[in-house]
């Protein structure tokens, strides 16, 4: 059963904290989205990429977020530094095709609290 | 910007009766929908989506949705809820908002079943 993985499930670092998240794609999808989930935002789409290249990352603070994609299997999000206000829960979900038309398969998320 | 509304921040019904939960959405030109499902601690499922054909599209676990233009809506259903259905309800669509096509979700209705 393919599941898209990622980790750390749950982190819980201080303000200033440098935070990374990796999520490893179902083998064969080659779109890969990071969403964050809050309590006031709902799902927010913070980047997408199609065949390891990123479409669009407009939804990041790109002064202090930076998402890549290494290769085929890895795709991180990193947080430098971290702030209280970026505590929510990150979710990694990949696909194939274009990404408003097919189904996308979701990680069980990290949970990320900045004190 | 495409956008999709949920009405409702939660939905009640008691195990057996038959369950609903709203989706309006606004789009410019053919709206793609889609249903996905989020348990505690989860990442989101996928339950269904529309993209053309019939109005009324099955999908996982008995859940079906009707699609309705004249009414921009797309109300998912369900005609005997169960216990375990209770969880966080998203309607998304097919967003171009920067360029790549990708899914705008809804703020979410959380389902809770009843015994």
């Amino acid at each position: 059963d393919a599941r898209v993985t990622q980790t750390p499930r749950d982190k819980v670092t201080e303000m200033g904290q440098e935070v990374t998240m990796r999520c490893q794609p179902i083998l064969g999808h080659n779109t890969v989205f990071w969403y964050r989930q809050t309590m006031m935002q709902g799902l927010e789409l913070l980047a997408y990429f199609r065949n390891r290249a990123p479409l669009d990352d407009s939804g990041m603070p790109k002064d202090r977020f930076s998402a890549e994609m290494p290769d085929a299997t890895l795709a991180t999000l990193k947080i430098q530094p971290s702030e209280p206000r970026d505590s929510a829960v990150y979710f990694c979900a990949s696909g194939t095709g274009t990404g408003g038309y097919n189904e996308q398969f979701f990680g069980p998320g990290t949970r990320l609290t900045v004190l | 910007a495409q956008s999709v509304a949920q009405p409702e921040d939660q939905v009640n019904v008691a195990e057996g009766n038959p369950l609903t939960v709203k989706c309006t959405y606004s789009v410019s030109g053919n709206p793609y929908l889609f249903w996905y499902v989020q348990y505690p601690n989860r990442g989101l499922q996928f339950l269904l989506k529309y993209i053309t054909g019939d109005n009324l599209v099955k999908g996982s676990y008995g859940f079906e949705a009707e699609f309705n233009k004249s009414q921009t809506s797309f109300h998912l259903k369900k005609p005997s809820a169960l216990v375990s259905d209770s969880a966080l309800y998203f309607c998304a669509v097919r967003d171009f908002g920067s360029g790549y096509s990708t899914l705008t979700f809804g703020k979410g209705t959380m389902l809770l079943v009843s015994p």
